[in-house]
């Protein structure tokens, strides 16, 4: 079955940078694309950028250019986001969800999120 | 960038109610439009894809419809597990943007 997996819970201080993981299981990593979407306390989702796993190519949110970079390693199926200079409103839960195509399609499955605490 | 306009932000139902929340786009997306449900702790789960198709498992009093600026998600009989949050997504474009939500509780 279709999985995933994401990595565990970070803390971390202002200005500091956090890499969290998602590892892909139960279907051919580079024929979907992966997006991240982060959740602050009691708020909405917001997305943050998708990466196509074959070619590693990707496009952020403009709010976020600068600050985000994703990657991906084929041979662990897994993508990794990596956020940079953090701040206190960057404590969220980060998702990672996978979409069919580069536009035109929804998400289907969602890794189960990762708690990104920053305080000092 | 196109915005998704979701309402009401919160309402209050009984189990049995007809619930209807709706997404507003800026401008036209077509029938690139999900539907999803949040749980507190809990990832999104897939409602509704292309505006008005059902995702396999999904119970059938859950419903959509709509094109082009305004969609509608539908609880024919709200049952005591659909107390969550909803969210809108669009995907008429690579850069992907989520409702507000709407946060059904308990009347």
């Amino acid at each position: 079955q279709v999985q995933l997996v994401q990595s565990g819970a970070e803390v971390k201080k202002p200005g500091a940078s956090v890499k969290v993981s998602c590892k892909a299981s139960g279907y051919t990593f580079t024929s979907y694309y992966i997006h991240w979407v982060r959740q602050a306390p009691g708020q909405g989702l917001e997305w943050m950028g998708i990466i196509n796993p074959s070619g590693g190519s990707t496009s952020y949110a403009q709010i976020f250019q600068g600050r985000v970079t994703m990657t991906r390693d084929t041979s662990t199926s897994t993508v990794y986001m990596e956020l940079s200079s953090l701040r206190s409103e960057d404590t969220a839960v980060y998702y990672c969800a996978r979409g069919r195509t580069f536009i035109s399609s929804w998400f289907d499955y969602w890794g189960q999120g990762t708690l990104v605490t920053v305080s000092s | 960038d196109i915005q998704m306009t979701q309402s009401p932000s919160t309402l209050s139902a009984s189990v049995g109610d007809r619930v209807t929340i709706t997404c507003r786009a800026s401008q036209s997306i077509s029938s690139w439009l999900a539907w999803y449900q949040q749980k507190p702790g809990k990832a999104p789960n897939l409602l509704i894809y292309d505006a008005s198709s059902l995702e396999s498992g999904v119970p059938s009093r859950f419903s959509g419809s709509g094109s082009g600026t305004e969609f509608t998600l539908t609880i024919s009989s709200l049952q005591p597990d659909d107390f969550a949050t909803y969210y809108c997504l669009h995907y008429n474009s690579y850069f992907r943007t989520f409702g507000q939500g709407t946060k059904v509780g308990i009347k």
